[in-house]
């Protein structure tokens, strides 16, 4: 099972929205609605930011926001701020072996 | 608000076992899912495993012949242990919770693992 696409790197000045893709395969993004994203500041645990594609969890902005097409989810950024610059990663189930696979990870940049 | 927290030795011999714990405060481990997720240097996240509170265990399968995932119920941890380690096994481990097992809401916050002689 091979990990799922995401671009190596996003950038964006303050205020503007980025998007972060996240491209799977028919047997994991494109099948289930179980995708989730999470930041990640470096060396600090990993923050749950959306789940089962578009759901926030309590306490995360709704400048995150989460949507799916096919086998590609994404995550959308809105009104960019420099708190937001940080490892982003996707999560999807898979069908096969019962098992989770994660994103190749995107690093976003606020210029 | 539940805490995770990793720990074990920081640095293993090839060909040894690997073993970390993970302490859960702030809530009981009777409960979710309990997982195991690592980061090899300038790679993205990898799935190792995850126990569900009733016993049940999921391991991925590239890991499984290696990893032992378990639970202790009366600590209030849960445990990782990957044998015959290489340098590929070198990343920073993270324990985690998952409410349903398909995502992950509560995080430790990780702990470096360097396989060397």
């Amino acid at each position: 099972q091979s990990a799922l696409t995401q671009p190596a790197s996003v950038s964006g000045s303050p205020g503007q929205s980025i998007t972060i893709s996240c491209t799977g395969t028919s047997i994991d993004v494109g099948s289930y609605n179980l995708v989730s994203w999470y930041q990640h500041h470096p060396g600090k645990a990993p923050k749950l930011l959306i789940y089962e594609v578009s759901k926030r969890p309590s306490g995360i902005s709704d400048r995150f926001s989460g949507s799916k097409s096919g086998n590609t989810a994404s995550l959308t950024i809105s009104g960019l701020q420099a708190e937001d610059e940080a490892d982003y990663h996707c999560c999807s189930y898979t069908g096969i072996n019962t098992f989770r696979v994660f994103g190749t990870g995107t690093k976003v940049t606020v210029l | 608000q539940v805490q995770l927290q990793e720990s074990g030795p920081g640095l293993v011999k090839p060909s040894e076992t690997l073993s970390l714990n993970c302490s859960v405060s702030g809530g009981g481990i009777d409960s979710d899912y309990w997982s195991w997720i690592r980061q090899s240097p300038g790679k993205g996240l990898e799935w190792i495993g995850d126990v569900h509170f009733i016993g049940s265990i999921t391991y991925n399968p590239s890991l499984k012949s290696r990893v032992t995932i378990s639970l202790d119920r009366p600590r209030d941890q849960f445990s990782l242990k990957v044998k015959s380690v290489t340098s590929a096994d070198t990343a920073v481990y993270y324990c985690a919770r998952g409410p349903s097992g398909y995502y992950y809401d509560t995080w430790g916050q990780g702990t470096l693992v360097t396989v060397s002689s």
